[in-house]
């Protein structure tokens, strides 16, 4: 299974700011995600990041609210932009196992509070 | 479209008993795969298990089982001798193809001592 790490594993923002979570992972994998979860909320997949390309965002998420650099196969950072305290949430981060159809293993997370 | 429901919000028991946890899911794809997450108060997820499509058989490990019954699309998980460290919440998650997952909206367990 893959070690993934997270920076910063809590933050307090103010409205308005920019915050940028970082993600590394311990070994090369071609998709990083990134999940969204709201307080006493699922999870809800953001984007999904390959290395050299642009991220595919799902519905509802946009690049200028959420974009996410993948400047290699193990590293990547989502910047949640002009915050409100709607953007409160749990961040992670996420890599797939290797081989078809395996899990997907998640970061620690990021607590993100906007005041 | 994939959906994962997670009928039980909250449950609690008492530390001993059993638990089962329900999930039921809806996908047109054939070939799919489930998962089994826990998430503790600490907030990050653990994997608890992947079960694909065409492996229907039931897994135990230690005191989790998981019954996976493709003619009522259910993927149950079930807690024998519950203790508090079991106290968490739980997320069922559904995946197809592209390697998007979706997950249901989490069993919150409450183990009472």
């Amino acid at each position: 299974s893959a070690v993934i790490s997270q920076k910063p594993s809590r933050d307090i923002c103010q409205r308005g700011t920019s915050l940028t979570i970082q993600c590394q992972v311990d070994s090369q994998v071609t998709m990083m995600f990134w999940y969204r979860q709201q307080p006493g909320q699922s999870l809800t997949l953001i984007a999904t990041a390959n290395q050299g390309s642009e991220a595919t965002y799902e519905s509802g998420f946009v690049i200028d609210k959420f974009p996410i650099s993948r400047p290699n196969l193990t590293f990547s950072t989502l910047t949640v932009s002009n915050m409100s305290p709607e953007d409160s949430s749990i961040y992670l981060c996420s890599v797939e196992g290797q081989g078809t159809y395996n899990e997907q293993f998640f970061g620690p997370g990021t607590r993100l509070t906007v005041l | 479209a994939q959906k994962v429901t997670q009928a039980q919000t909250e449950i609690s028991v008492v530390e001993k008993e059993d638990v089962t946890l329900d999930c039921v899911y809806e996908t047109r794809d054939t070939t799919y795969y489930l998962f089994w997450y826990k998430q503790p108060p600490s907030g990050e997820l653990v994997f608890l298990i992947r079960r694909n499509s065409f492996d229907e058989q039931n897994e135990i490990s230690g005191r989790y089982s998981w019954n996976f019954q493709k003619s009522t699309s259910s993927f149950n998980f079930t807690i024998t001798a519950s203790q508090v460290v079991d106290s968490a919440v739980y997320f069922c998650a559904l995946g197809g193809g592209y390697q998007k997952v979706t997950f249901g909206i989490g069993t919150k367990l409450q183990v009472i001592p």
